[in-house]
């Protein structure tokens, strides 16, 4: 089976634009987590899609937002950029998201915000 | 809130030499435990994780991490590394109080294998 996708795998905007990262589940996968990380804060969870809704968030602006398609593919989107928004974001799929299932890491979108 | 504590940042390791990268989590319910490793320039890849059952569990290339409920540890350890284990190693836990099924990680331990 195909790993979990994300594309792009590298962006570069200037402050104030927004941005759409995309993550496409291995196949058979139906809950899609997002995750944060940057050299200060470490990794740090943003939000997770089942079945096209999302069901749980973390500590994040509501700049941050994200949505889940029928295939369970995955974006993210970031309105008005900010410099502390640069950082490697990484996508995870799971088969039902259950706290047991393993989550399994795509290789993320490095986000530089000039 | 749970969090996870890798006291050390950084472990340098000469090649051949046995390794421990150390992992506290605080939680006062049932958790699960993982190990992650995160090579230059890539995503996470689970090394181990512990569920429930065996306290000690291992993984394929040699790794293996013993849970210790009342230490609430989950240190993990090699006897004997080689260069190519040169990477980050993440310890996360998920479940417990507050925590639900998202993933809780630690700062995260630089692994440096030397010749």
């Amino acid at each position: 089976k195909a790993g979990v996708t994300q594309t792009p795998r590298y962006l570069i905007k200037t402050r104030g634009q927004q941005v759409t990262l995309s993550c496409s589940p291995i196949s058979g996968h139906r809950s899609v987590s997002w995750y944060q990380q940057t050299p200060g804060q470490g990794l740090q969870f943003l939000f997770e899609y089942f079945s096209e809704t999302q069901r749980n968030k973390g500590n994040f602006p509501g700049r941050f937002s994200g949505r889940q398609f029928s295939n369970s593919r995955s974006e993210m989107n970031v309105s008005t950029l900010e410099l502390g928004d640069s950082a490697l974001y990484l996508c995870a799929s799971r088969v039902l998201g259950a706290v047991t299932d393993t989550q399994y890491f795509g290789p993320g979108t490095r986000l530089t915000v000039l | 809130a749970q969090s996870v504590t890798q006291l050390d940042s950084q472990v340098p390791v000469f090649e051949e030499a046995p390794v421990e990268l150390r992992c506290n989590y605080s939680s006062s319910v049932s958790v699960y435990l993982f190990w992650y490793v995160q090579y230059p320039n890539q995503g996470l890849q689970l090394l181990l994780k512990y569920l429930s059952g065996s306290t000690l569990v291992e993984s394929i290339n040699g790794f293996e991490a013993e849970f210790n409920k009342s230490q609430t540890s989950f240190h993990l350890r090699k006897p004997s590394v080689h260069i190519s284990d040169t990477a980050e190693y993440f310890c996360a836990v998920s479940g417990g109080t507050g925590g639900g099924n998202k993933l809780t990680f630690g700062t995260g331990t630089q692994l440096k294998v030397e010749l």
